[in-house]
């Protein structure tokens, strides 16, 4: 089974400033997508930034940007120029990748994020 | 606003009890999904649909059960509710079972 770590249960970072949150997980296979998720006050669960692990290439969204390290098994979240609005829980997520297996999601157990002044 | 709307958005129940969610995926997606996020077990997998077919269990209890209907809508069945089942329970849909999936503002259920 698939398992997905979030060694950091906060984190802080100042109004501009750029900060990392870190996920590892742990899988057998080949064929795989990895997720970000943020969960502001609201609960409402928000797709940040998906990466394939097929893609070498890290994939990038505005602010957020992730590190994928497959031999790792290492995928970071970077967030530059941080916002107050980017204060929330920030999930990480592992979906297998192949047809046949099954397409939910495995999460970890989540980082909040606060943005200070 | 994602496009998947969840009633209702809080409920409060004795144990004991039934009560049914309900879910409504965005417009053209054929997949959904229900996880459940409560403060021991964080967010889980329950199980998922896709154009009416069970494809996927996680860890769903035998005193839960969903289904999805033609027009796609899903409701998930909770019965003989314990004070353990009080958690936020998300739906997600996906156009197809490798796509995105896009999650719902959630119900609260409170079990007194």
């Amino acid at each position: 089974a698939q398992t997905v770590t979030q060694s950091q249960p906060e984190m802080s970072v100042q109004e501009a400033e750029t900060v990392t949150l870190s996920c590892t997980y742990d899988t057998s296979e080949s064929d795989y997508y990895l997720f970000w998720y943020k969960q502001p006050p609201s609960r409402q669960m928000i797709l940040v930034i998906r990466q394939e692990a097929y893609k070498q290439q890290n994939a990038t969204e505005n602010r957020f940007s992730v590190n994928f390290q497959k031999a790792a098994k290492s995928f970071s979240l970077k967030i530059s120029d941080s916002q107050l609005g980017d204060a929330a829980m920030y999930f990480c997520a592992y979906r297998s990748g192949g047809t046949g297996t099954a397409s939910k999601l495995t999460f970890g157990t989540g980082t909040r994020l606060q943005v200070t002044l | 606003d994602s496009g998947v709307t969840q009633t209702p958005k809080h409920l409060i129940t004795a144990t004991g009890q039934r009560v049914t969610l309900r879910c409504s995926p965005r417009s053209g997606d054929l997949s959904v999904y229900w996880y459940q996020q409560s403060l021991d077990q964080g967010l889980q997998f329950l199980i998922q649909y896709y154009n009416g077919e069970e494809r996927a269990k996680g860890n769903i209890l035998e005193r839960f059960s969903a289904q999805q209907f033609p027009d796609l809508h899903s409701e998930l069945n909770l019965s003989s509710l314990e004070l353990g089942d009080s958690a936020l329970y998300f739906c997600a849909s996906s156009v197809g079972v490798r796509d995105e999936q896009y999650f719902g503002p959630g119900t609260r259920l409170t079990v007194t």
